[in-house]
């Protein structure tokens, strides 16, 4: 495909269910980040893979949060023991060459995840 | 340390008349600067990016951004709103550099009046 592809798109799960959510970035880009969106809010930054780099997982708001990226290539965002507040769209984004100037970041469609 | 003031939460226009949406920002270093649309219950989209060859930089659907270093600001313009221009739109800075993290703005939602 020629663009950031996250599944499922919709997920709802019961309270203290673990959840996965899966990102394939555009062939080749090195560069992958996890935000989140809450209803009528910004856009907050979850983490960032850049290359064969550790990476930066500043924004992972508690230990239930973890993402992994295997070969360089697709991530699986996973949340343990989910809360209400966990209920957001995720979006995930993919860049060839972060650091070069005007490199710009392209987006999937979201998982948007219910907890109820 | 990077930031971005999205300065409006929300403007509404009517159709026809020009859209300003106001977008300040800090950075240490050369950023590259964008703006994206996200229509409702959709992914986010590119409007327009700003490097250093060119300080006002046209974008899709007739959407303008003017880089002024002195003001650290890059405001989106567009002369003549129109009805599909309903959204939220998210002002975002990367530093130049190694490390390449997407600093948004916390958006602006977009009104368009008949």
């Amino acid at each position: 495909g020629a663009g950031v592809s996250q599944s499922p798109s919709n997920k709802v799960t019961e309270k203290g269910k673990d959840v996965e959510l899966r990102c394939d970035p555009i062939s080749g880009h090195t560069a992958l980040y996890w935000y989140r969106q809450s209803l009528g809010q910004g856009l907050e930054f979850l983490i960032y893979f850049q290359g064969n780099s550790a990476p930066d997982k500043s924004g992972l708001p508690s230990d239930r949060f973890s993402a992994e990226r295997t070969g360089g290539s697709v991530s699986t965002l996973t949340i343990q023991r989910t809360q209400q507040e966990d209920s957001a769209v995720y979006l995930c984004a993919s860049s060839a060459f972060p650091g070069v100037e005007g490199t710009e970041a392209f987006f999937g469609q979201g998982t948007r995840l219910t907890v109820v | 340390a990077q930031s971005v003031t999205q300065l409006d939460s929300h403007v509404s226009v009517s159709e026809g008349t020009p859209v300003l949406l106001r977008c300040n920002y800090s950075s240490s270093y050369s950023p590259s600067l964008f703006w994206y649309v996200q229509h409702p219950n959709k992914g986010l989209q590119l409007l327009l990016k700003y490097t250093s060859a060119a300080t006002l930089v046209k974008g899709i659907n007739g959407f303008e951004a003017e880089f002024k270093k002195s003001e650290t600001s890059f405001h989106l313009t567009k002369p003549s709103a129109h009805m599909s221009d309903a959204a939220e739109y998210f002002c975002v800075v990367t530093p130049a550099g190694g490390y390449n993290k997407l600093i948004f703005g916390a958006g602006t939602r977009l009104a368009v009046h008949p």
